[in-house]
C-alpha cells in the first residue's frame, strides 16, 4: 500500500527557503503513469496547487509562485521535495504532497500534510 | 480567485440528495475530479473523469458534467458525509492544474 509522508520544518522565518521532503514508502516514485505533486492551503482556506514533478524530472508549477518554488526528484531515495523562496507570512499553511493519475490530472493518493508557520 | 467557482456553501436533509457543482471554461475541454476533505484531514478522491469512482468510495457519490459545469451528487446523503468537497482540473491554459475554491456541505 502506497504511502507519502511530509517531513521538514514547521517554522521558517520571513525571506528565507521553506524546505519539505516527501517520502514514498509501498511502491516506486519510479512509475511512468503517476507525477508527484505539492498541494497547500492556509489555514481556513482552499486547496492550491503548487506544482508537480515526474520522475524522469520535468516539472510544472503555478504561475502565481513560478518564480520562487523548485520541485525536484531523489529517484534513489524515493523522495521528491518542494523549495519555496522568499517566504512571507501569506506562505503559511498546511503543505501536502500527493501522487497524481496523469491520464486523469487527480491526485489519488495523499500524505497527511505539515503544517508550516512563516513567523520571525 | 480560482478559475473553477464553485457555491461556498450547501446543505442537505439526512437522506436527501444534493448537488454539488464546479464551473469553469477550462472543464468544456479537461474532465473534473472531486475531492472531499474532513476537519483535520487530508482531501481524499471521491471521482475522477467526471464520474469514475475510486472503488473504495461508496455509490452513493456520482458525478456528471454539462458544459462548462461539473457535479458531484450525493444520493441519500449520510451524517458522515458533512465535509468540505473540492473540484479540480486544468486551467483554461491547460498547461496546469488547479482547484475551486471548495463548497461546505452541511448534513442537517
Amino acid at each position: 500500500q502506497l504511502q507519502l509522508q511530509e517531513s521538514g520544518p514547521g517554522l521558517v522565518k520571513p525571506s528565507e527557503t521553506l524546505s519539505l521532503t516527501c517520502s514514498v514508502s509501498g511502491g516506486s516514485i519510479s512509475r511512468s503513469s503517476f507525477s508527484w505533486g505539492w498541494i497547500r492551503q492556509p489555514p481556513g482556506k482552499g486547496l492550491e496547487w503548487t506544482g508537480t514533478i515526474y520522475y524522469r524530472g520535468s516539472t510544472y508549477y503555478n504561475p502565481s509562485l513560478k518564480s520562487r518554488v523548485t520541485i525536484s526528484v531523489d529517484t534513489s531515495r524515493n523522495q521528491f521535495s518542494l523549495n519555496l523562496n522568499s517566504v512571507t507570512a501569506t506562505d503559511t499553511a498546511v503543505y501536502y504532497c500527493a501522487r497524481l493519475l496523469i491520464a486523469h490530472d487527480a491526485f489519488d493518493i495523499w500524505g497527511q500534510g505539515t503544517m508550516v508557520t512563516v513567523s520571525s | 480567485s480560482s478559475e473553477l467557482s464553485q457555491d461556498p456553501a450547501v446543505s442537505v436533509a439526512l437522506g436527501q440528495t444534493v448537488r454539488i457543482t464546479c464551473q469553469g471554461d477550462s472543464l468544456r475541454r479537461y474532465y473534473g475530479n472531486w475531492y472531499q476533505q474532513k476537519p483535520g484531514q487530508a482531501p481524499v478522491l471521491v471521482i475522477y473523469d467526471e464520474d469514475n469512482r475510486p472503488s473504495e468510495i461508496p455509490d452513493r457519490f456520482s458525478g456528471s458534467r454539462s458544459g462548462d459545469t461539473s457535479s458531484l451528487t450525493i444520493t441519500g446523503a449520510q451524517a458522515e458525509d458533512e465535509a468540505d468537497y473540492y473540484c479540480n482540473s486544468r486551467d483554461s491554459s491547460g498547461q496546469h492544474l488547479v482547484f475551486g475554491g471548495g463548497t461546505k456541505l452541511t448534513v442537517l
